[in-house]
């Protein structure tokens, strides 16, 4: 049984637009957040990160929501840029010192 | 952050072998992982590897078959043995840095590409 979903496996954006992935969790003892972007051939990158006492974090183009109640988080990358195209991973830890449990991730392609 | 090196970067290999990959950290870390990431599925964490212990290993792993060291701070092997087509997977190992009061994140290495033919 999956405790973090990201149910679309792609997501297609034009230069300039808005960005939004989407991960939902269903453990409720998941209190920080974490996204990685992952290009081919390279280990994923630590993107931005969310505990549970805040419902946004925003650092640059990119911003993370949360909303505790919906069990739901997402990304917004804006303006999304073709150097974004990427996997994007959502992940979740219970503590500090615990193993991520992680989505299937979310290919992000961006034309120009 | 810490920077993570690992080799090999790929290797494709006969089923039945073994292969040991190599985690290497520029910094000293308590804490290191060793993830696994299956075609089209997400990273699933293998063992925690704490310098001076025993690894602890997650549900479906187990010792015999994903043997780990961690002779210190620095370092850490996972061997991947007996391998059948179903190991084919990227192995990732990751270090955890504390870059926050209260929570910690996880930087990975670039990754293990095997293939078992």
């Amino acid at each position: 049984d999956q405790q973090v979903k990201q149910n679309s496996p792609s997501l297609s954006v034009q230069e300039g637009r808005i960005s939004i992935l989407n991960c939902d969790y269903t453990n409720s003892m998941f209190d920080y957040f974490l996204w990685y972007k992952k290009y081919p051939a390279e280990g994923p990158t630590f993107l931005i990160s969310i505990s549970s006492i805040k419902d946004k974090n925003e650092d640059g183009r990119f911003t993370v929501f949360l909303n505790k109640s919906a069990k739901h988080l997402s990304l917004h990358i804006v303006p999304s840029q073709p150097g974004d195209s990427a996997v994007y991973f959502c992940a979740a830890s219970s503590q500090a010192g615990t193993a991520l449990i992680f989505g299937k991730g979310t290919t992000l392609s961006v034309s120009s | 952050s810490a920077v993570i090196s690992q080799k090999p970067s790929r290797d494709i290999c006969q089923r039945g072998t073994s292969l040991t990959i190599q985690c290497q950290v520029d910094s000293q870390v308590t804490m290191m992982f060793w993830y696994r990431q299956q075609p089209g599925q997400s990273l699933t964490l293998i063992a925690t590897a704490n310098q001076g212990s025993e690894a602890t290993y997650e549900s479906g792993f187990v010792i015999d078959k994903f043997p780990i060291s961690r002779p210190n701070l620095t370092f850490s092997t996972l061997t991947v043995s007996n391998m059948s087509p179903e190991d084919s997977s990227i192995y990732l190992c990751s270090v955890e840095e504390t870059t926050d009061l209260f929570y910690n994140e996880q930087f990975f290495g670039p990754g293990t590409r095997l293939t078992v033919l």
